[in-house]
């Protein structure tokens, strides 16, 4: 149990709409990342924030857009979908302190049609 | 650019043989880490390697780092068939939040 969230489970949309995925994990969990990992291949990072702000991001456009609560839950934005953003979305918490580990949700099924 | 190349990307095994999953990178790191998936689950942590010369063991599954040849490996031993699934190497350069992955080695252990 890696006490990291992620809801919805699965979505459908449509072609130019907009997503909102969400991520949520118990407390002491202050930097959270977002993987798109399409089928087949390996997570690709989106971005990461920490005290809820962006700390660095991957070659995704500004369309994928994030944030971060004082709760520590997040949120990715996806906005003018397209086929190709049909992906599993993971949602990654790293540990506070010296560990390096950083534990994954179980992901959101996104299907663009 | 940081690049992680596995090899191989498809295995099959007998259950009870030994097998190794090679992970290279090509830019110096002191983090390399090892995820499990299952089709349709999300990644399992196996081992965080932070040194040179780390070596990590649980169960069957043994993953060791040599930072100078920048090149990881993960040695399953007397392979079962719950071992199935795809595994995936990730490389952090930064703070240990941003990982680059390599495509996987799909690992089919058959009866």
């Amino acid at each position: 149990e890696t006490g990291v969230t992620q809801s919805p489970t699965h979505l459908i949309k449509t072609r130019g709409q907009q997503v909102t995925l969400r991520c949520s994990s118990q407390s002491g969990h202050n930097t959270v990342s977002w993987y798109q990992q399409a089928l087949g291949q390996g997570p690709q990072f989106i971005f990461q924030y920490y005290r809820e702000e962006e700390n660095g991001r991957g070659n995704f456009p500004p369309r994928f857009s994030g944030l971060q609560f004082p709760n520590y839950s997040s949120e990715l934005n996806v906005n003018a979908l397209e086929l190709d953003d049909s992906a599993l979305y993971l949602c990654a918490r790293r540990m506070t302190g010296e560990s390096y580990e950083q534990y994954f949700g179980p992901g959101t099924r996104l299907t663009v049609t | 650019e940081l690049k992680v190349e596995q090899n191989p990307l498809f295995l099959s095994m007998q259950e009870g043989k030994n097998y190794t999953i090679y992970c290279n990178y090509s830019t110096t790191s002191d983090r390399l880490y090892w995820y499990r998936q299952d089709p349709g689950k999300s990644l399992e942590s196996l081992f965080v390697l932070l040194s040179n010369g780390a070596v990590k063991q649980e169960g069957r599954l043994m993953a060791s780092l040599d930072t100078k040849a920048r090149l990881s490996t993960l040695h399953i031993t007397a392979a079962v068939h719950d071992l199935s699934a795809t595994y995936f190497c990730a490389v952090d350069l930064t703070s240990g939040s941003r990982l680059t992955f390599g495509e996987g080695t799909q690992l089919t252990v058959n009866p």
